[in-house]
Parts: structure tokens; C-alpha cells; sequence
């Protein structure tokens, strides 16, 4: 049974640019939702995705997007990149009814602006 | 303004000791409260979690202390081992469980 998977795994990008990182939640999930995790922080919610829609959106700015997938995987876009965006974004995978609460996280996409 | 405040930054313990890392939250709407464990280049695991239903609940060598009336939490770690080592995150959501805050995370080293 996979578990949550996400590419690529690391990525170097340059101020200004967009970026795409993809995620595929672990077998049986629905519900997808991102998280930025700066070095040496907590994770922040970003946003969650089910049933293909923005369920709940965090603290981030409209450059901040992302999209679900009928088959449950999910990108998640940042545009016009900033130094300060440089972090590890983790997709955490929730379960279908009933929902015990448990988020499963991938390995992260480990993001670094120049 | 942070939801949910954890400290000690970082804990040096030896084996056979106890390890306690400690979270406070804001919202009295919380009424679930997870501790993760993250190792280094792997995302975070769920330890163990509790409702405000209970003051206790106790798994293997982990337990979790909940103090409805004060909005404090608390992780204890028994018999703490090298394998432990690790960073640990409390977070706090909502009964939908949409949207987790964690804390800022506490570095533990258990040294043998």
C-alpha cells in the first residue's frame, strides 16, 4: 500500500519564476491539503482540496494555487516566486468517512529561490 | 498570532529518562490534539492524539497530559531511547479536522 507521494523532491528556482509540485495521497484517501514547512518551523496550512474544490484556505497570498485531480492527486502552483518562499511543502492525506483526524504526509518537495 | 505555542525549542535527554515537551493553544473551539514526529528528510508521523474529552491517554511509552481549563498540553515520553531522537510537533484543529496549526516544533536528542 503507497503511501502519500510527492515530486519532484527537491527543485532550485530563481526569484520571479512558478513553480508546480505534484502529490498522490496515500491508497483509499480523498482529501488533500498542503503544507509549507520552513527550516526549523511547524508545517502551515496552505490550503485543502476534496472533491476537486478549495475546501479551506490558509494565511497565503493568491499566488498560492492549486488544483485536485478526479483521481484524488493534487498540484499545488506558486507564481512570482519570492527568497522567502524557499521551504519544504509537505501534502498530508486524509481519509474518507469516518475521518479519525489522522493527516499521512509525504516526504515534502524541498523548495529553494535564489 | 500563533494558535498554538510549544516549547521547549530543544531537549537533551538521557536514556532511560523522561522527555516532557510542552504546548499551549488559543482557541477554545480546538477539540483535537495530535503529536507528530518527524525525522529528518521524512515528513511528519502521527504519535499519538487526544480529545478534551479525557485528561490522559497513554500509548506504549507515550503519553499525552490535557489540561482542558488552562489550554495546555503536554507529551511525556518514558524510558526515552536514542531511537526517539527526533522533532516533535503538537498541532491543534477543529472536529472537521480541515485545517491543523502546529506548533514550532521541539528538536529531542536522547543521548545513550
Amino acid at each position: 500500500d503507497a503511501g502519500v507521494t510527492q515530486s519532484p523532491t527537491h527543485l532550485i528556482k530563481t526569484r520571479g519564476q512558478q513553480v508546480t509540485l505534484r502529490c498522490s495521497p496515500k491508497s483509499g484517501h480523498d482529501t488533500v491539503s498542503w503544507y509549507q514547512q520552513a527550516l526549523g518551523q511547524g508545517p502551515q496550512f496552505i490550503f485543502q482540496y476534496y472533491e476537486e474544490e478549495e475546501r479551506q484556505r490558509g494565511n497565503f497570498p493568491d499566488r498560492f494555487s492549486g488544483h485536485q485531480f478526479p483521481n484524488y492527486s493534487s498540484e499545488l502552483n506558486v507564481n512570482a516566486l519570492l527568497l522567502g518562499d524557499s521551504a519544504l511543502y509537505l501534502c498530508a492525506s486524509s481519509g474518507k468517512v469516518p475521518n479519525t483526524g489522522e493527516l499521512f504526509f509525504g516526504e515534502g518537495s524541498r523548495l529553494t529561490v535564489l | 498570532q500563533q494558535q498554538v505555542k510549544q516549547s521547549p525549542q530543544s531537549l537533551i535527554v538521557q536514556k532511560g529518562g523522561i522527555s516532557i515537551i510542552n504546548c499551549a493553544y488559543e482557541n477554545t473551539a480546538f477539540d483535537y490534539f495530535p503529536w507528530y514526529q518527524q525525522f529528518p528528510g521524512k515528513g511528519p508521523a502521527l504519535l499519538i492524539a487526544i480529545r478534551p474529552d479525557v485528561s490522559e491517554k497513554k500509548e506504549g511509552r507515550f503519553t499525552i497530559s490535557f489540561n482542558k481549563s488552562a489550554k495546555q498540553f503536554s507529551l511525556h515520553i518514558m524510558d526515552s531511547q536514542p531511537g526517539d531522537s527526533a522533532t516533535y510537533f503538537c498541532a491543534a484543529s477543529r472536529y472537521n479536522f480541515n485545517k491543523f496549526y502546529f506548533g514550532s516544533g521541539t528538536k529531542l536528542n536522547v543521548k545513550p
